[in-house]
């Protein structure tokens, strides 16, 4: 089925351990997304890259790295997890910065201990 | 920077109530107001919203922007417990969006 798809689902990692996080969309979006989410606080935008080749700081870039591997690829890099990295992280594309709706992950579920 | 407030926090109603959900917005380049219904996983789109006073409907929901006084609105009636999730509203201001911290709605039997 065509979309957006989260690699892992779950992880468990100790406070300092690394991990990277993959998304790959076959819908031929230019845009692509990494949001976090915490309870009550909706989803708070990590980095996006709006175009092959490029990213941007978000609203909450800090701990965080990026890379867009191709048009299909963008993958985040926790380079020494924290705890207050514990949250539920979405992928998501777009086809442009227009009007339309993203389309998500199924999410990933990161526990730091 | 974008903001993007929602209320209520969390709603409890029972099954065949009428709901409305409240989304308010501070944006510097506003493009579109767009809806999310959570479930368990990813949110899914449900309705995209750009000009004002203009109703977008789909079976029992149904939402409005006013981009005069900044808000958007979400009615949900006739309720069911399908209808149970985090409602999500995020402004469309070009590059990204943003999301508010959503609303709550559990409706019981």
């Amino acid at each position: 089925n065509a979309g957006v798809t989260q690699t892992p689902k779950f992880q468990v990692l100790k406070t300092g351990q690394s991990m990277t996080l993959q998304c790959a969309q076959d819908m031929n979006h230019n845009s692509m997304y990494w949001y976090r989410q915490d309870p009550g606080m909706g989803l708070r935008l990590i980095y996006y890259s709006a175009s092959e080749g490029t990213t941007d700081k978000g609203e909450v870039p800090n701990g965080y790295n990026v890379s867009r591997l191709n048009k299909r690829e963008f993958s985040l890099r926790l380079e020494s997890a924290a705890p207050s990295q514990t949250s539920v992280y979405f992928c998501a594309s777009i086809r442009d910065r227009g009007y339309y709706g993203y389309t998500f992950g199924s999410g990933t579920r990161l526990t730091v201990v | 920077e974008d903001k993007v407030v929602q209320s209520p926090l969390s709603l409890v109603v029972h099954e065949g109530d009428t709901v409305t959900l409240n989304c308010s917005y501070e944006v510097t380049n506003f493009r579109s107001l767009l809806w999310y219904k959570q479930e368990k996983k990813a949110p899914t789109f449900l309705f995209m919203l750009t000009s004002s006073g203009i109703e977008k409907k789909s079976g029992r929901l149904s939402s409005i922007l006013d981009k005069k006084e900044l808000f958007s609105i979400l009615n949900i009636t006739a309720t069911q417990t399908g209808d149970s999730a985090i409602y999500l509203c995020a402004d469309n201001a070009g590059n990204m969006l943003t999301f508010g911290g959503g609303t709550r709605l559990m409706v019981k039997p």
